[in-house]
């Protein structure tokens, strides 16, 4: 799989149900951010978390990493029919190009009413 | 703040024609990101630029493919002689300095379809 690889591809859930969203990646980054992405529009940044952060927190959102792992999870609590989207992970690699983003081919969740 | 503006949002060009994709970052920001995105999937970097310089093309086609972000004015994405394979929305981001401390802010995208 690609760097960024996200995990499950599309996820179903009722409206007020928690939604996970994992992601996996090969190499050494220097942070892994995740984005949302409505329908035919641009994308929003979400979170960053660093490598030497472990858990981050934003609002009903909440980021974690395991670098021995190479795994990130975005959970969304109380989800909204409001946040249907695709959320993709990308990661900035710690050496090198550290500014080029990484993007996996994202999760499309889909918050039933 | 207007955050990062691309234009046009839609663009439709015969096979062979030039297209060029216009993207103006935030206010502050000095540093300008392309990147491409076709149907069902994640986005592929292309090129990041500062002004007047190119930093890093790596995810650039060698041939047809070429930006540039000059000292006054938006940056400028051009694709010459575009074939069908070249439809894909591409999207710009810009950043203050590295880009690093926190994500990138993304424009909404021009949405290129090569008939």
């Amino acid at each position: 799989s690609q760097q960024g690889e996200e995990d499950p591809q599309a996820l179903s859930i009722q409206e007020g149900e928690n939604a996970t969203m994992n992601c996996s990646y090969k190499t050494s980054i220097n942070n892994l951010q995740w984005y949302r992405q409505n329908s035919g529009r641009g994308l929003v940044h979400l979170i960053l978390i660093r490598s030497n952060e472990r858990e981050k927190h934003s609002g009903r959102l909440r980021v974690t990493l395991d670098t021995s792992k190479k795994s990130s999870s975005l959970l969304i609590t109380a989800s909204r029919a409001a946040d249907t989207a695709s959320y993709f992970c990308a990661t900035a690699l710690s050496s090198g190009s550290a500014r080029q983003l990484t993007f996996g081919s994202g999760t499309q969740l889909t918050v039933l009413p | 703040n207007a955050g990062v503006m691309q234009n046009p949002r839609h663009l439709v060009r015969r096979r062979g024609q030039e297209a060029r994709l216009r993207c103006s970052p935030m206010k502050g920001h000095s540093h300008v990101y392309w990147y491409r995105q076709l149907p069902e999937e994640g986005l592929k970097f292309m090129v990041y630029l500062q002004k007047e310089n190119i930093i890093d093309e790596s995810g650039m086609p060698k041939e047809r493919f070429s930006a540039e972000f000059p000292k006054e004015g938006p940056s400028i994405l051009r694709i010459q002689q575009v074939v069908r394979g070249d439809s894909a929305a591409y999207f710009c981001a810009s950043s203050p300095g590295t880009g690093l401390v926190d994500g990138y802010t993304f424009g909404s995208g021009t949405r290129l379809t090569v008939v």
